[in-house]
């Protein structure tokens, strides 16, 4: 499965968007994009994933670029609950399944 | 989303005692389930991935005769530390996979914290 790249920390100010970025640049034509999130001291949570088109779903935007080495999570209206490390997976759908986590982003949102 | 539970949530033992922690799927079947670990600032590390009914394929680096995995049913897979020491201490994950048509998505549980005295 393909690396991905995030920047290890962000803020973000209450009620306004969190817009994460993700590199995948070596991501493969059957590979999609999964997001998840781990709020401190519990097990991750699924958010989102895409293939090529934005997805949009009751937590979260995923905006993929047209090359598909990018793409974006954007939190629409974030609250303090978002905080949490956010986790950027280039996975197939079909093979071995498993979810290879990167150091992922701490976001941080502020009152 | 679907629901996955991890028993105990917290569990502190003395050195050289064995620990058990399960995992189920408690609204689903899963016929594959995932164990990680995670150390402090650190993130998740796959362990080992367990498929209902045969032996576990274990990531490499981690002792299978160490982290006994059993998978005998579609909803509960276990996870036992043997002989555990100190640095068997850390945040135990598991996740379980579900399909949903053309779909799948893991789904985890709340995580087993392991403090070994």
């Amino acid at each position: 499965d393909a690396k991905t790249t995030q920047p290890p920390s962000m803020d973000c100010a209450e009620g306004r968007a969190a817009n994460l970025p993700c590199n995948h640049s070596t991501i493969s034509g059957n590979e999609y994009v999964y997001w998840y999130r781990q709020i401190h001291s519990q097990g991750p949570q699924y958010i989102i994933h895409g293939l090529k088109n934005n997805e949009t779903n009751e937590m979260a935007s995923l905006i993929i670029t047209e090359d598909r080495k990018s793409s974006t999570l954007i939190l629409p209206h974030a609250t303090l609950r978002d905080t949490a490390v956010y986790y950027c997976i280039v996975k197939s759908l079909w093979g071995a399944q498993k979810l290879v986590f990167g150091q992922g982003t701490r976001l941080t949102i502020n009152p | 989303g679907a629901v996955v539970s991890q028993h105990p949530s917290r569990v502190i033992c003395k050195s050289g005692t064995s620990v058990k922690i399960e995992c189920r799927s408690l609204d689903f079947q899963a016929t594959t389930m995932f164990w990680y670990r995670q150390f402090p600032k650190q993130s998740l590390m796959l362990m080992a991935t367990s498929n209902e009914g045969s032996k576990a394929t274990y990531e490499q680096g981690v002792e299978k005769d160490k982290f006994l995995i059993n998978h005998a049913s579609l909803t509960l897979s276990t996870l036992t530390v043997t002989s555990a020491h100190p640095e068997d201490s850390s945040f135990y994950i598991c996740s379980a996979r579900v399909f949903s048509g053309r779909d799948n998505e893991q789904f985890f549980g709340p995580g087993t914290r392991l403090t070994v005295l």
